[in-house]
């Protein structure tokens, strides 16, 4: 059975500074992953997809890396502002199998 | 493309009602939807999978008395949770799926007092 597990659960930094969220799988046989954003009380917005095949994708101040062998991937944003405070989930899909597994979330905090 | 919409966004009802939920896909066609649910500081929990013109496929622990889906059309999908208890106030969600991508709708807000 898929366990997506995000570290930290929270994370508070200044603004402008760069940083990382990470997520780890258990199970490497994925078929793609993807990184989303959730701001309180709100549905999901997709930010990156890394098909299996792919080391990393990036849009904008956003950039997802995905290393299967390890079971992680990473999201690095950039030039952090505080409109990217938000929970940032990531989720996997296998192979043979159409539903996604969610990550614990990392809930970040962006101070101005 | 690919939007996703749900009615209501959020819902307060007695205890012992029946609450309706819809998922819609506006701009494409979805043979399949799936329905999760959310508590709070929680990630998602899929409840189940929703095939147009099937039964559900409900995950472990999720009772299909309870949690009524319909999948009536490509483009709408509903749950119902009958006999709502203060127990099944959560944060509903529901996606669509399109060529192996989940596309999500903003939630539905259930209060049951």
């Amino acid at each position: 059975k898929q366990e997506v597990t995000q570290i930290p659960a929270a994370l508070s930094v200044p603004e402008g500074e760069n940083l990382v969220l990470n997520c780890s799988f258990t199970d490497s046989a994925i078929y793609n992953l993807q990184w989303f954003r959730q701001d309180p009380g709100k549905g999901l917005t997709s930010l990156l997809l890394i098909q299996s095949s792919q080391r990393e994708q990036t849009s904008g101040r956003l950039n997802a890396s995905l290393d299967k062998s390890s079971g992680r991937s990473t999201l690095y944003i950039a030039a952090s502002q505080p409109g990217d405070s938000a929970t940032y989930l990531c989720a996997v899909l296998n192979f043979g199998n159409e539903k996604l597994t969610f990550g614990t979330g990392t809930r970040l905090t962006i101070i101005p | 493309g690919a939007v996703v919409s749900q009615h209501p966004s959020w819902v307060i009802c007695k205890s012992g009602t029946s609450v309706k939920i819809e998922c819609r896909s506006l701009d494409f066609q979805a043979t399949t939807m799936f329905w999760y649910r959310q508590f709070p500081k929680q990630s998602l929990m899929l409840m189940a999978t929703s095939n147009e013109g099937s039964k559900a496929t409900y995950e472990q622990g999720v009772e299909k008395d309870k949690f009524l889906i319909n999948h009536a059309s490509l483009t709408l999908s509903t749950l119902t949770v009958t006999s709502a208890h203060p127990e099944d106030s959560s944060f509903y969600i529901c996606s669509a799926g399109k060529t192996d991508t989940q596309y999500f709708g903003p939630g539905t807000r259930l209060t049951v007092l």
